[in-house]
């Protein structure tokens, strides 16, 4: 089945670049997603990107595919402590009813 | 900008209690989804439904679980008889069409005690 990964944790100074690694399994996914959730919240959906794209930026937002290696990033430019929060990585498939697979999320903490 | 609401926020039942958690999805939707994530963990996908039946659904959706779409706004997902390891929070997503993203709900927090 389709499969999600990420670390699990990632420690970056306040005005430093974060980058968030994630692969997948599924050579199939449509949408790519970036997810935030803070403690005890819902999920914030930061950004997407479809499956014929190599990149997409959105503010401090970048986000990489390469689909050859099944690879996905999220870059943070001049993260913010308001920018700790865990980190979902997460894709979605071509075949049935298109459900997200999620990955088992970033823990990314941000140092003043 | 529409949104997927649900109520309640939060619900605490007893073990063995039944609970309906609510769903309001983006009104010209046609897909609908049920997750859920306990807590600490990933979310994991509960079921699909479209065209008024179930299209999809995971090794966690078992017979406790049922939805339905009893009007043509909401979207319910009812656990018959809850137990102490349903606790997680559940979100509801809705989506246009297969070329649309998904979007989801802030989420139901389900405590069971």
């Amino acid at each position: 089945g389709e499969d999600v990964e990420q670390s699990l944790f990632l420690s970056v100074r306040e005005g430093d670049s974060s980058v968030i690694n994630c692969t997948y399994t599924d050579s199939s996914s449509t949408y790519l997603y970036w997810y935030k959730q803070e403690p005890g919240a819902g999920l914030q959906l930061l950004t997407y990107i479809f499956s014929n794209m190599d990149m997409k930026q959105d503010q401090r937002l970048t986000v990489l595919l390469n689909k050859k290696d099944k690879h996905l990033s999220l870059r943070i430019a001049d993260t913010q402590t308001g920018d700790s929060a865990i980190y979902f990585c997460a894709e979605e498939g071509r075949g049935g009813y298109q459900k997200v697979t999620f990955g088992t999320g970033t823990k990314l903490q941000v140092i003043p | 900008e529409p949104e997927v609401t649900q109520t309640p926020s939060h619900q605490v039942t007893q073990m063995g209690q039944e609970v309906i958690l609510r769903c309001v999805p983006i009104s010209n939707h046609l897909y609908f989804y049920w997750y859920r994530q306990i807590l600490g963990q990933k979310v994991e996908f509960l079921v699909s439904f479209y065209n008024n039946e179930i299209s999809e659904k995971s090794e966690i959706f078992d017979d406790q679980f049922s939805v339905e779409r009893p009007d043509g706004s909401n979207f319910t997902l009812k656990i018959r008889s809850t137990k102490l390891e349903d606790s997680a929070m559940y979100f509801c997503a809705s989506r246009g069409g297969t070329t649309d993203t998904q979007y989801f709900g802030p989420g139901t927090r389900l405590t069971v005690l």
